[in-house]
């Protein structure tokens, strides 16, 4: 069982159309959850983290917040150069298990933008 | 500039051979870390390093090899025990643990096996 979950798969977007990517876990200690955005054939670029439900940070269009079971990646108006595929990763707790400290990705949402 | 690079960007491996990825970083981090990116796959992390001297196997550490003789490189090795070593490499780091800092990535290397 995947322990991060990332949906929708794809989305496409019109330019102006503002939506909302999920990212749903399952840790049970989270130190925190990062968001990053992957250009093709590039490493990901650090967007991101959260730390305890009901944060928020903003970055442009971009505004990323936190429950205790999920986060959401809202994008308001977006444009053509924010087609990326944005990925989730979280931070277990050492004490829940986490003991790799590295982070658990999802397997990505992929936005397209049309112009 | 600080960052992450990593060499080649794509490369080409026969079958049987093993071949060395190069990672370096000039951001003074003490962890260092090596993921494997298929597609429709989330990033898996094969190997991982906290300090000099030292490393631990991560998700999917089979066939492949990591030293840490140098704070600033994490060298990664497929091995021919690899059975399916083409995929998307990522070498990452991150300061140190207590500050839960984010992870910064290469630019990636592409290997083909050919």
């Amino acid at each position: 069982e995947d322990q991060v979950t990332q949906s929708p798969e794809a989305l496409r977007l019109q330019e102006g159309e503002s939506s909302s990517l999920n990212c749903s876990y399952t840790v049970s200690g989270l130190r925190g959850l990062f968001w990053y955005r992957q250009d093709p054939g590039k490493g990901p670029e650090f967007l991101f983290t959260l730390y305890s439900a009901g944060e928020e940070k903003e970055k442009e269009r971009l505004k990323a917040t936190l429950t205790k079971k999920e986060s959401f990646l809202h994008i308001t108006a977006p444009k053509p150069e924010d087609s990326a595929t944005y990925l989730c990763a979280v931070q277990e707790s050492l004490y829940s298990g986490g003991g790799a400290d590295g982070l658990t990705f999802g397997k990505g949402t992929h936005l397209i933008i049309q112009p | 500039d600080g960052g992450i690079t990593q060499s080649p960007k794509y490369l080409f491996r026969k079958e049987g051979q093993n071949v060395t990825l190069s990672c370096e970083q000039n951001l003074n981090h003490d962890a260092m870390y090596w993921y494997r990116q298929d597609p429709g796959q989330g990033l898996r992390l094969i190997y991982y390093s906290q300090i000099v001297n030292d490393f631990q196997k991560g998700d999917i550490a089979e066939g492949y090899s990591v030293s840490r003789e140098k704070k600033e490189s994490f060298p990664l090795t497929v091995t021919s025990a690899q059975k399916n070593p083409t995929a998307f490499y990522l070498c990452a780091s991150r300061a140190p643990r207590g500050n839960l800092a984010e992870a910064f990535f290469g630019q990636g290397t592409r290997l083909t096996v050919v």
